[in-house]
C-alpha cells in the first residue's frame, strides 16, 4: 500500500496567520491518465470528514478560496491563508491511485 | 441535497458479523458518476477505507480486509450495506458511508475521494 505521511502532527495558529500542512506519499500519484489523485479533508471535531480539495488543487464546491493545495509526484501541500477559528480540526490527506490510504492527520488548533 | 444516513446494531459480540446499512436520501444511488464507500476511524485514531460498490454491484475491497468484508447494494431502496464478519475489539469504530466520484480511463477505473459523507455511527464489539 501506499503510505502517506503528513507533517506536522499537530499546528497552532494566531487567527489571521498562514498555515501549511505537508504530506508526502511513498510512490507518485501521477496516474496513467495524466491525473494526480491526492485529496484533503478537515474533519471538525464531532463531524466527519469533509472534502476540502480534490486532485492536488482543486477546491471542492463551497470551499473558502483562503485554502489552497499543490505539488505534484509524491509531494503535496496544503495551505490556509489566514486561519480562522472554524478551520480548528484535523487534516487530512489522501491518495486513490492504489488502495485508498489516508496520512496520519495533522491537528491545527487555534493559539 | 444528498445525504447519506448509517444505521446498524451498535454493539456485536467478538466472533460475530457486522452489519450496517446506508440511507441515500435526496439523490438516486443508481447514478451512473458514483461509486459509494464505507471509511471507518477507530477511537482517537485515522481513517481507513474499507471498500465500494457501483449500483450495478461492481465492488473493491481494502486488502487488508477484503476476506472479511461483503458489501452489497439495494437500488430499489436506494441503500449499500456493510458486512463484516468474525469482528473483534480492533474493529471498533465509528463506520461512515460516503459518496465517491469515479473516473473510466483507459488504464481501468479510479475511484476518487469522497465528497459527500454520512455522520458515521458507533460500533462497539464486546461480549
Amino acid at each position: 500500500d501506499i503510505v502517506m505521511t503528513q507533517t506536522p502532527l499537530s499546528l497552532s495558529v494566531t487567527p489571521g496567520q498562514p498555515a501549511s500542512i505537508s504530506c508526502k506519499s511513498s510512490q507518485s500519484l501521477l496516474h496513467s491518465d495524466g491525473k494526480t489523485y491526492l485529496y484533503w479533508y478537515l474533519q471538525k471535531p464531532g463531524q466527519p470528514p469533509q472534502l476540502l480539495i480534490y486532485e492536488v488543487s482543486n477546491r471542492f464546491s463551497g470551499v473558502p478560496d483562503r485554502f489552497s493545495g499543490s505539488g505534484s509526484g509524491t509531494d503535496f501541500t496544503l495551505k490556509i491563508s489566514r486561519v480562522e477559528a472554524e478551520d480548528v480540526g484535523v487534516y487530512y490527506c489522501m491518495q486513490s491511485i492504489q488502495v485508498l490510504t489516508f496520512g496520519g492527520g495533522t491537528k491545527v488548533e487555534i493559539k | 441535497q444528498l445525504q447519506l444516513q448509517e444505521s446498524g446494531p451498535g454493539l456485536v459480540k467478538p466472533s460475530e458479523t457486522l452489519s450496517l446499512t446506508c440511507t441515500v436520501s435526496g439523490g438516486s444511488i443508481s447514478s451512473s458518476s458514483y461509486y459509494w464507500g464505507w471509511i471507518r476511524q477507530p477511537p482517537g485514531k485515522g481513517l481507513e477505507w474499507i471498500g465500494s460498490i457501483y449500483y450495478s454491484g461492481s465492488t473493491y475491497y481494502n486488502p487488508s480486509l477484503k476476506s472479511r468484508v461483503t458489501i452489497s447494494v439495494d437500488t430499489s431502496k436506494n441503500q449499500f450495506s456493510l458486512k463484516l464478519s468474525s469482528v473483534t475489539a480492533a474493529d471498533t469504530a465509528v463506520y461512515y458511508c460516503a459518496r465517491m466520484p469515479y473516473a473510466i480511463t483507459i488504464f481501468g477505473v479510479v475511484i476518487g475521494g469522497m465528497d459527500v459523507w454520512g455522520q458515521g455511527t458507533t460500533v462497539t464489539v464486546s461480549s
